[in-house]
This record gives C-alpha cells, sequence and structure tokens, in this order.
C-alpha cells in the first residue's frame, strides 16, 4: 500500500460547481497535510495547510483532515475555469512530505 | 520577491550522456529539496540540505546522481550517465526552516533521454 494514496481523475464539473477532492494516507505518525495546486509545466504551488487535525478555510477553499480514518479533503466552491489544474495531496511530518499522484481537475465555463 | 530559479527549463540528451541542473533557491532560504516527478506522478525527494549539508539523501541513487550546495546558496544536480528511465522533471524547492509548510518550488527542469 503507497503511503498517500489520491485517484488521479480527471474530474470534469462545470463552472460554479463544488468540487471535492480527497487523499487517504496510511501513516498515523503524518502531522502535516498539504494541498498544492500545480498548473501544465509549472512547479506545484502551496494553497493550504494543515497541522494535526480539523478544518482549515481560506477563501473559497476549505481543507479537513480526519485522523482517525486517515483522510483528507479539499472543496472548492464556486469553482472557476482559472481552477483547472492538478491538485496534490502530501502529508508527513516536519521536514519530510510524501505526495500523493495528483487529481487533475477541469471546470468548464 | 524573486522566486526559486531553474536552468535549464528543458534539456534533450542522449542515453548515457551526463547532464546538470541548477537552482538558484528564494535569497535567505536555508533548506532546499531536489525532486522527481514523473509523468502522472507526485514529487519524490531525492535530496535535502540544510545550509550546505545534505541531511536526507537516502532517495538518491548514488550510482549515477550527485548534487552539491557549495556556500549553503546555490545548488546542482547531475546525472551520469542519463538512462531513459531517467526522463521526468527535476523539481528545486527551497524554504526559510526545516518545516514544510513553507516550501516554494521552482518550474522544474524537463529532462528528456533518448
Amino acid at each position: 500500500q503507497k503511503e498517500v494514496e489520491q485517484d488521479p481523475g480527471p474530474l470534469s464539473v462545470p463552472e460554479g460547481a463544488i468540487v471535492s477532492l480527497n487523499c487517504t494516507y496510511s501513516n498515523s505518525a503524518f502531522q502535516y497535510f498539504m494541498w498544492y495546486r500545480q498548473y501544465s509545466r509549472k512547479g506545484p504551488e502551496l494553497l493550504m495547510y494543515t497541522y494535526s487535525s480539523g478544518n482549515k478555510e481560506d477563501g473559497r477553499f476549505t481543507a479537513q483532515v480526519d485522523k482517525s480514518s486517515k483522510y483528507i479533503s479539499l472543496f472548492i466552491r464556486d469553482s472557476q475555469p482559472s481552477d483547472s489544474a492538478t491538485y496534490l495531496c502530501a502529508t508527513g511530518g516536519y521536514s519530510t512530505l510524501t505526495f500523493g499522484k495528483g487529481t487533475m481537475l477541469l471546470v468548464s465555463p | 520577491e524573486a522566486g526559486v530559479v531553474q536552468s535549464p527549463r528543458y534539456k534533450i540528451i542522449e542515453k548515457k550522456q551526463p547532464v546538470a541542473f541548477w537552482c538558484n533557491p528564494i535569497s535567505g532560504h536555508n533548506t532546499l529539496y531536489w525532486y522527481l516527478q514523473n509523468l502522472g506522478q507526485g514529487p519524490e525527494l531525492l535530496i535535502r540540505y540544510e545550509n550546505e549539508e545534505a541531511v536526507d539523501d537516502s532517495q538518491l541513487p548514488k550510482d549515477r546522481f550527485s548534487a552539491e550546495r557549495l556556500k549553503g546558496v546555490d545548488s546542482t544536480l547531475k546525472i551520469q550517465p542519463a538512462e531513459l528511465g531517467d526522463s521526468a522533471v527535476y523539481l528545486c524547492a527551497s524554504s526559510p526552516g526545516a518545516g514544510v509548510e513553507t516550501q516554494y518550488f521552482g518550474p522544474g527542469t524537463r529532462l528528456l533521454v533518448l
């Protein structure tokens, strides 16, 4: 079993939809939970991170961590065509991260 | 503030040739990472530096890969000799401290080995 599992998609939604992106992880010692966005031919950029458990909201984005089920989620409200990208989840300890494969999101106008 | 700079952006070489990638981190960032990203996969850590010291190189294939970070600023990653399976994107990232929550990535170097 890989340490971080993520459905590669693609996930296609119409503009304005609520998007739910998810990952599972296996190492219960992980404390940092990150979401990165990666546009084609660009490096990943950090969207949000959560330490330990709980929810975090930033504008249209909400990150959730459920440590009991080792499940992390990213919700995007009012999705826009500019949100079309690959979303990578990552988890780990203080100094190292393990990334999922990424989920490709396509938001159509 | 300038981001992480990498060069070249693209490189095409024939197998068995050497290749080198260069990274200039964000000014003041002490920690530097090199990642490998295969098509359809997430980044995988190759090596992590804190200042000029390689503190985690456990995933670096040392038979053909080498890296250095002289003076604790710029870094180079070298492959010699390159193999077909090395075709991938090589990402450099930096952070001000050792924590992962402030990691900033560069645009990457896309390598194609023929």
